[in-house]
């Protein structure tokens, strides 16, 4: 079993819609969470990034982190055909050998449509 | 402008043979990370450094060597004896413990022929 599982989709929505983005993980260690944004043939940048739980708003973005239930969340508010890309949700503990290096989820394919 | 670069962009290498791929950075980060992402695989870590003249193995580490000799620099070599090399590697930097400052390249698309 990997330790952070993602939907691979693909996902398309028509422009406009809201879109939820999922990550569940098994290591009870992970503190840190992030979303990368990856467009065709080019590297992730990142989008958002939280520490342990709660939730953070970033203008349309929205990332929630429920470490009770290993799961995270990413929301886009009012899709544009521009957010259409690979979304990888990212995460790693807070200290030891594992500082540092990040642990990816399998990355959704995001199409949204005019 | 700062940044990391990753060449050659498109790789083809014979079966058998060894290739190095090129990272360069000049944001003066210490930590350097090499990646591969396979389709529905997410980004799997081969090596790691954290300082020059050290590294340490990452999950998928055989059939991959690197060496820090520069802090700018981080090539890695995919050997003969990596059985599936064909994939997208992704190159990245970091502010050694600044783990929400990872900057990625553009990648290196390896195709073996």
């Amino acid at each position: 079993q990997k330790e952070v599982e993602q939907d691979p989709g693909p996902l398309s929505v028509p422009e406009g819609a809201i879109v939820s983005l999922n990550c569940t993980y098994s290591n009870s260690a992970f503190q840190y969470f992030m979303w990368y944004r990856q467009y065709s043939r080019k590297g992730p940048e990142l989008l958002m990034y939280t520490y342990s739980s709660g939730n953070k708003e970033d203008g349309r973005f929205t990332a929630q982190v429920d470490k009770s239930s290993k799961y995270i969340s990413l929301f886009i508010r009012d899709s544009q055909p521009s957010d259409s890309a690979t979304y990888l949700c990212a995460m790693t503990g807070a200290g030891g050998t594992s500082y540092g290096k990040l642990t990816f989820g399998q990355g959704t394919i995001l199409t949204v449509h005019p | 402008d700062g940044g990391i670069t990753q060449s050659p962009k498109y790789l083809f290498r014979k079966e058998g043979q060894n290739v190095t791929l090129s990272c360069e950075q000049n944001l003066n980060h210490d930590a350097m990370y090499w990646y591969r992402q396979d389709p529905g695989q997410g980004l799997r870590l081969i090596y790691y450094s954290q300082i020059v003249n050290d590294f340490q193995k990452g999950d998928i580490a055989e059939g991959y060597s690197v060496s820090r000799e520069k802090k700018e620099s981080f090539p890695l070599t995919v050997t003969s004896a990596q059985k599936n090399p064909t994939a997208f590697y992704l190159c990245a930097s970091s502010i050694e413990g600044r783990i929400y400052g990872y900057t990625f390249g553009s990648g290196t698309r390896l195709t073996v022929v």
